[in-house]
């Protein structure tokens, strides 16, 4: 079975701080995503990867940015985090390039910006 | 651009009970899929089908059915004898296929489905 883990359930970070969330995945998937959550709009893809050290910029990537040194490593930065990113943020990843490919996501992280 | 609608928010029925979740989309190519995620409470979503534009055969999976028209544009997901542990989100999205490789998923604003005792 393909695991995504993300590295926090719950976070709480004050506005300014730089945060960070780690998200892994095990399966040697090329494609990974991040995506936030919020009530009545769905999931809004925020950056996403189909290789390592490569990224694109998906629907709303202001106020973030994004790394992907490793293949199995995706992370979302918040170089200064505003309350206005207070969300669930959800990581995903899929077997190739292709959106064709069903996305596997992680438990999600619920991060409060204060 | 693409556009997913789940018109229905909140849905709530009786143990049992058949569901129908609905899912209209707008697309301007010929060539995309279609998928249903579900999201339990516990927050991880959970991929449950994926369809390509070129196959309108409806498609079931145990208590699970999914009744795809393309001259209606839907594909809408139907829970039949509902139960306690199918309460969740459930998301609609779709995925436009260009040139060889298909652009970003986007997702409809989900359903909420509480199925009660």
């Amino acid at each position: 079975d393909v695991k995504v883990t993300q590295s926090s359930r719950y976070l709480v970070k004050r506005t300014g701080e730089k945060v960070f969330l780690e998200c892994v995945q095990d399966m040697d998937h090329e494609n990974m995503f991040w995506y936030r959550q919020d009530p009545g709009l769905g999931l809004r893809l925020i950056y996403f990867s189909y290789d390592v050290k490569m990224k694109e910029k998906g629907d709303i990537p202001e106020g973030y940015s994004v790394s992907r040194e490793k293949k199995e490593r995706f992370s979302l930065i918040l170089e200064s985090a505003s309350t206005n990113q207070t969300s669930m943020y959800l990581c995903a990843s899929s077997l190739s390039k292709l959106f064709a490919y069903e996305q596997y996501f992680g438990p999600g992280t619920r991060l409060t910006v204060t | 651009a693409q556009k997913v609608t789940q018109a229905q928010t909140e849905i709530s029925v009786v143990e049992k009970e058949d569901v129908t979740l609905d899912c209209v989309y707008e697309t301007r190519d010929t060539t995309y899929y279609l998928f249903w995620y579900k999201q339990p409470p516990s927050g991880e979503l959970v991929f449950l089908i994926r369809r390509n534009s070129f196959d309108e055969q409806n498609e079931i999976s145990g208590r699970y059915s999914w009744n795809f028209q393309k001259s209606t544009s839907s594909f809408n997901f139907t829970i039949t004898a509902s139960q306690v542990v199918d309460s969740a989100v459930y998301f609609c999205a779709l995925s436009e296929v260009l040139s060889g490789s298909a652009r970003q998923l986007t997702f409809g604003s989900g359903t909420q489905l509480t199925v009660l005792p």
